[in-house]
């Protein structure tokens, strides 16, 4: 069975802290890809980033950092120097090679103080 | 590219009556569309996979009849809630994939939701 573990159900920081959001995933598929979306207070679900199986090298995109283990079955997302608009809720999704389906975590909430 | 465009954002109806929600994939041809339902921080809940011109695969506990849902193009479809009742108030949100396989570049794109109040 597919799981994604989210376990951090809340974090506060302070503006300009860095924070990292946990993801945890189960499978036996030796392919599947990753997936980390936002969904700021509006409600979309915005893309962040889908990462393969096969490719394990790390992704930056400006504050945002990825680390994708597959020894610990984490993809764990970091954001440096947080600002305020990043306070949203940040889900970590798993997709089987021929699946037809994400498979969410329960989602983090994160809050960004000024 | 691959926007997928959700209507109404909010609808607020009247108990016993249906609403439709329509689903667009603006700018590629969605071989799939998803419906999802979100309560009041929780995770997305699956309810059911539609494929374009065929019958909507519905997860299990997701009543059929309640939800209607139509894929009848590749760009559009609908889910009809029907006979609606305060305890379907909810947050439901479509998604949109292009291709044929989870290799596709376009991965999974997302409406904006529709905000279901029903009173």
């Amino acid at each position: 069975a597919q799981k994604v573990t989210q376990a951090q159900t809340e974090i506060s920081v302070v503006e300009k802290e860095d924070v990292t959001l946990d993801c945890v995933y189960e499978t036996r598929d030796t392919t599947y890809y990753l997936f980390w979306y936002k969904q700021p207070p509006s409600g979309e679900l915005v893309f962040l980033i889908r990462r393969n199986s096969f490719d394990e090298q790390n992704e930056i995109s400006g504050r945002y950092s990825w680390n994708f283990q597959k020894s610990t079955s984490s993809f764990n997302f970091t954001i440096t120097a947080s600002q305020v608009v990043d306070s949203a809720v940040y889900f970590c999704a798993l997709l089987m090679e021929y699946g037809n389906k994400l498979v969410f975590g329960a989602g983090t909430i994160l809050r960004v103080k000024s | 590219g691959a926007v997928v465009s959700q209507h109404p954002s909010r609808v607020i109806c009247k108990s016993g009556t249906s609403v439709k929600i329509e689903c667009r994939s603006l700018d590629f041809q969605a071989t799939t569309m998803f419906w999802y339902r979100q309560f009041p921080k929780q995770s997305l809940m699956l309810m059911a996979t539609s494929n374009e011109g065929s019958k909507a695969t519905y997860e299990q506990g997701v009543e059929k009849d309640k939800f209607l849902i139509n894929h009848a193009s590749l760009t559009l479809s609908t889910l009809t809630v029907t006979s609606a009742h305060p305890e379907d108030s909810s947050f439901y949100i479509c998604s949109a994939r292009a291709g044929i396989s989870a290799r596709s570049n376009y991965g999974y794109t997302f409406g904006s939701g529709t905000r279901l109040t029903v009173v």
